[in-house]
């Protein structure tokens, strides 16, 4: 069975201290890695898709890895409006297209 | 102009009852989605429907009926509501079966069962 572990389960961070949020998997077969950003009260938003071992996305002070065995979300001098719980979910190949989740990293930037 | 809308945003009610929450995207995918999250925040699949068609059904209790009347809407009935049923339902949409592609999220319907 797919499974996925986010740690810290919740990270608070001073304005402008960088951090990384890590994301531990074991798929029978990875078709994607996705980060998705989740605001109180509102659905997940798409932040990355990795492929394969060694890609790296970057969006903004945000900047995604994947290895074999795990993805890191790096957040580089993260502001207020970074707070948000961030996801980290794994497709399967042969899954049908489901997303099997972690239990997110709840991020708060303080000032 | 809202890509995945439902319907309603909340939803009270009581043991017993049944109730319906509706998913429309405007983006033109095939694919639709229902997930929960649970009160720890763990978000499940529970279904999902490609072109009207049931692809998925992860072994959600028969209570739980998804409708898909055309690719563009896939709405959710639960009959015999019970408290654990209680969570929030997410709609999502993507383009493609048996790709990587981006799913889009709903902003939920928070369910709470009394």
């Amino acid at each position: 069975e797919d499974q996925v572990t986010q740690s810290p389960e919740a990270l608070r961070l001073q304005e402008g201290e960088s951090s990384s949020l890590n994301c531990s998997y074991t798929v029978s077969g990875l078709r994607g890695l996705f980060w998705y950003r989740q605001d109180p009260g509102k659905g997940p938003e798409f932040l990355f898709t990795l492929y394969s071992a060694g890609e790296e996305k970057e969006k903004e002070r945000l900047k995604a890895t994947l290895t074999k065995k795990e993805s890191f979300l790096h957040i580089t001098a993260p502001k207020p409006e970074d707070s948000a719980t961030y996801l980290c979910a794994v497709q399967a190949r042969g899954g049908g297209n489901k997303l099997t989740f972690g239990t997110g990293t709840q991020l708060k930037v303080e000032l | 102009d809202t890509a995945v809308s439902q319907t309603p945003k909340y939803l009270v009610t009581q043991m017993g009852n049944d109730k319906s929450i509706k998913c429309e995207q405007n983006l033109g995918h095939d694919t639709m989605y229902w997930y929960k999250q649970d009160s720890k925040k763990f978000l499940k699949i529970m279904f999902s429907y490609n072109n009207k068609e049931l692809i998925i059904n992860e072994t959600v209790p028969n209570r739980f009926s998804p409708k898909s009347p055309d690719k563009a809407h896939l709405n959710l009935h639960i009959n015999s509501l019970e408290l654990g049923d209680s969570a929030v339902y997410f709609c999502a949409s993507s383009q493609l079966l048996g790709a990587t592609d981006t799913q889009y999220f709903g902003p939920g319907t928070r369910l709470t069962v009394l």
